[in-house]
C-alpha cells in the first residue's frame, strides 16, 4: 500500500526566513499531490495542488515542487511570518480517477518572531 | 455558502452507546468522506461516497456505518461506542473538477 512520510514532525524557523517542508511517498505514482494547512481545533484548508506533469506551482509566498523520480514534494513558504505557524499536511490522490486522498501525518511549523 | 457543516462540535458518550455524527454540504459535491484524526496518526479515511446511494469503506471502517441518501448529507453512525473511537472526526467533500477537499470544523468525540 502507498506510504506518505512528512519527515519532520515539527519545524521552527525565524521570521523572514524560508520554511521548507518535505513530503516523500512510496509504492505509488499519484496523478497529483495536494498541500493543506491545519490550525488547532480546525479542519484542514486546501492550499495548493500540483499535478504529475508539473515541476513547480506558486501561489503568493507559497511554492510547491513535485519530483516524480525522487517521489518527493517540497513545500516552501518564503518570507515566513508568525501567522504562518500551523500544521501542514500533504495528501496524495489514491488511484486513477479516485477522489480518495491519503494524508501524511503533518509537519507543525512554528515561525518565531 | 456554508460549505461543509458538521454537528455536534463536541460529544461525550458512554461505552456501548450509539450516535450519529451529521455532515452536510451545500456545494453540490459528488464525493464525501469521513476521516478520524488521532495524535501521531494523521488523518485516516473511515468511509467515503462517490454519489447518492453509493458508499464504500476506507482504511478504518470497523465500528462505523454510513449512508448517502442525498447529495448533501453523509451521516456517520457509531453503532456501539468504544474508548478506541475517542478521536476528532472530520467530514470532507470535493468534486471531480477541482479535487480539492473542503473540510468541516470537526467533531471532538470522547468515549468513556
Amino acid at each position: 500500500s502507498q506510504k506518505i512520510e512528512q519527515n519532520s514532525e515539527a519545524l521552527n524557523i525565524q521570521e523572514g526566513k524560508t520554511a521548507t517542508l518535505t513530503c516523500n511517498y512510496t509504492n505509488y505514482s499519484p496523478a497529483y499531490l495536494q498541500w493543506y494547512r491545519q490550525d488547532p481545533g480546525r479542519g484542514p484548508v486546501f492550499l495548493l495542488l500540483i499535478r504529475e506533469n508539473e515541476k513547480e506551482k506558486r501561489k503568493e509566498r507559497l511554492k510547491v515542487t513535485f519530483d516524480t523520480t525522487l517521489k518527493q514534494s517540497l513545500f516552501h513558504i518564503t518570507a515566513s511570518q508568525p501567522a504562518d505557524s500551523a500544521t501542514y499536511l500533504c495528501a496524495l490522490e489514491s488511484g486513477a480517477g479516485s477522489y480518495q486522498l491519503t494524508f501524511g501525518k503533518g509537519t507543525k511549523l512554528s515561525v518565531i518572531p | 455558502n456554508a460549505g461543509v457543516t458538521q454537528t455536534p462540535k463536541f460529544q461525550v458518550l458512554k461505552t456501548g452507546q450509539s450516535m450519529t455524527l451529521q455532515c452536510a454540504q451545500d456545494m453540490n459535491h459528488e464525493y464525501m468522506s469521513w476521516y478520524r484524526q488521532d495524535p501521531g496518526m494523521g488523518l485516516r479515511l473511515i468511509h467515503y461516497s462517490v454519489g447518492a446511494g453509493i458508499t464504500d469503506q476506507g482504511e478504518v471502517p470497523n465500528g462505523y456505518n454510513v449512508s448517502r441518501s442525498t447529495t448533501e448529507d453523509f451521516p456517520l453512525r457509531l453503532l456501539s461506542a468504544a474508548p478506541s473511537q475517542t478521536s476528532v472526526y472530520f467530514c470532507a467533500s470535493s468534486n471531480r473538477d477541482t479535487t480539492e477537499a473542503f473540510f468541516g470544523q470537526g467533531t471532538r468525540l470522547t468515549v468513556v
